[in-house]
């Protein structure tokens, strides 16, 4: 089984600054990959940005990065330089190489950008 | 990124009425659909997978013979909420893959919002 732990209900952040939304992940597979997902207000789910377990590199998706610490179990997402319309709820999810297929999910960042 | 659509994206329906939702896959065959439920300022659930001409799974908790879901084909999945009741409320949000290989991206319908008076 797998468990997302996201442990910031909301964050703020100035418009044009980076932040750091934190991720925390527990699973018995060796092999599993973790995604970051955004949840506008009118609800539809968009992917971000994507990390293997075994990729060498964090990932990148123009201002989105993933900051993977595999010993600590964490899988921070970075949103560099931040627009209002980074406005949103952001999570965090991951599935297994053995066990059910659909992502687990972990309970949410509320990110708010300020002018 | 791959489509999915759902539909409605919002009804309103009265206690003891049944309510439909569709979930199509528009550029891919989706072998797998997932049906999850977002209560406000909550997290997603899954209910339930569907795998293209058999049973669905549910998930500890979720009640089959109210939350019906058929998987006909490689693009459409429904679920139906039977004999709805104001707690049945909720965002219900569709999802499909093809294979589901770890570091397949899960795409997802843009949702439908379900008031029950």
């Amino acid at each position: 089984a797998q468990k997302i732990t996201q442990t910031q209900p909301g964050m703020f952040v100035q418009e044009k600054e980076a932040v750091t939304l934190d991720c925390t992940y527990d699973t018995s597979d060796p092999s599993y990959g973790l995604f970051w997902y955004k949840q506008p207000s009118s609800g539809e789910m968009i992917f971000l940005i994507y990390q293997g377990s075994y990729d060498q590199q964090n990932a990148t998706e123009g201002r989105y990065s993933l900051n993977f610490q595999k010993a600590r179990k964490s899988a921070n997402l970075v949103i560099s330089a931040s627009q209002l319309g980074d406005s949103a709820m952001y999570f965090c999810a991951m599935r297994g190489h053995t066990g059910r297929r659909a992502l687990t999910f972990g309970s949410g960042t509320r990110l708010q950008v300020q002018p | 990124g791959a489509v999915v659509s759902q539909h409605p994206s919002r009804v309103i329906c009265k206690s003891g009425t049944s309510v439909k939702i569709e979930c199509r896959s528009l550029d891919f065959q989706a072998t797998t659909m997932f049906w999850y439920r977002q209560f406000p300022k909550q997290s997603l659930m899954l209910m339930a997978t569907s795998n293209e001409g058999s049973k669905a799974t549910y998930e500890q908790g979720v009640e089959k013979d109210k939350f019906l879901i058929n998987h006909a084909s490689l693009t459409l999945s429904t679920l139906t909420v039977t004999s709805a009741h104001p707690e049945d409320s909720s965002f219900y949000i569709c999802s499909a893959i093809t294979g589901g290989r770890v570091e397949e991206t899960q795409y997802f319908g843009p949702g439908t919002r379900l008031l029950v008076l």
